[in-house]
């Protein structure tokens, strides 16, 4: 079975600093790739998601996220986090079969420091 | 579009006690999903329909745990009877194509 990997369990960064959260995938299909994000007391919504195509992906809110097949990684980014990127943050994977379920990883808690 | 509609948003029950989720999908998504978010495990996929049928129900923990979805519009989540360790937030997500759309949850607290 898939698995999915985040490494960062916690982040703590001051505003305007640089951000880059990780997620490796075990498997070597084909995959479907997405970041959601959980802020406080929410539901989870979709940052970004890759199919295929230009490796480098743009979502919502200044982050992007770049498909690495050599190392099996979707490593998320963005080059200023303000304070209300603070959330939960989520790396899933859909194996391209058909079936519509996700793996999600372990998340990773981003706070961001005034 | 009201999105995903999950309720109630908050249960709080006495162990044994029989408790019921509720889901109302995106109207016009064919697969829904339901998901067991806790600290120690984080989020985890419990049992996923596709036009109303269940497809994997691997993620169930136990026979104590049932779902259905005896239309497009609606399904519900069994526990009976519930236990301390069945308290954490369940999320029910709807889809039509691979993205997921999750609905508020509810933070269930078994006592």
């Amino acid at each position: 079975a898939q698995s999915v990997s985040q490494h960062n369990h916690h982040v703590i960064l001051s505003e305007a600093a640089s951000l880059e959260l990780g997620c490796n995938y075990s498997y070597g299909g084909t995959v479907n790739l997405f970041w959601y994000v959980q802020y406080p007391g929410q539901h989870l919504q979709l940052l970004l998601k890759y199919f295929s195509g230009d490796p480098l992906v743009k979502g919502i809110k200044g982050f992007e996220a770049e498909f690495i097949k050599s190392k099996f990684s979707f490593n998320l980014r963005k080059p200023s986090v303000q304070w209300s990127d603070t959330a939960e943050y989520f790396c899933a994977v859909n194996l391209n079969t058909g079936r519509r379920a996700l793996t999600f990883g372990s998340g990773t808690r981003l706070q961001v420091q005034p | 579009d009201a999105g995903v509609i999950q309720s109630p948003r908050h249960e709080v029950t006495e162990m044994g006690q029989e408790v019921t989720l509720r889901c109302k999908p995106i109207s016009g998504h064919n697969s829904l999903f339901w998901y067991r978010q806790t600290m120690m495990r984080g989020l985890e996929l419990l049992i996923y329909f596709n036009n109303n049928v269940p497809i994997d129900d691997s993620g169930m923990p136990e026979d104590r745990f049932s779902a259905k979805m005896p239309n497009a519009s609606f399904s519900t989540l069994k526990i009976q009877p519930s236990e301390p360790r069945d308290s954490a937030v369940y999320f029910c997500a709807s889809s039509l194509t691979t993205e997921q759309y999750f609905g508020p949850g509810t933070r269930l607290t078994v006592t």
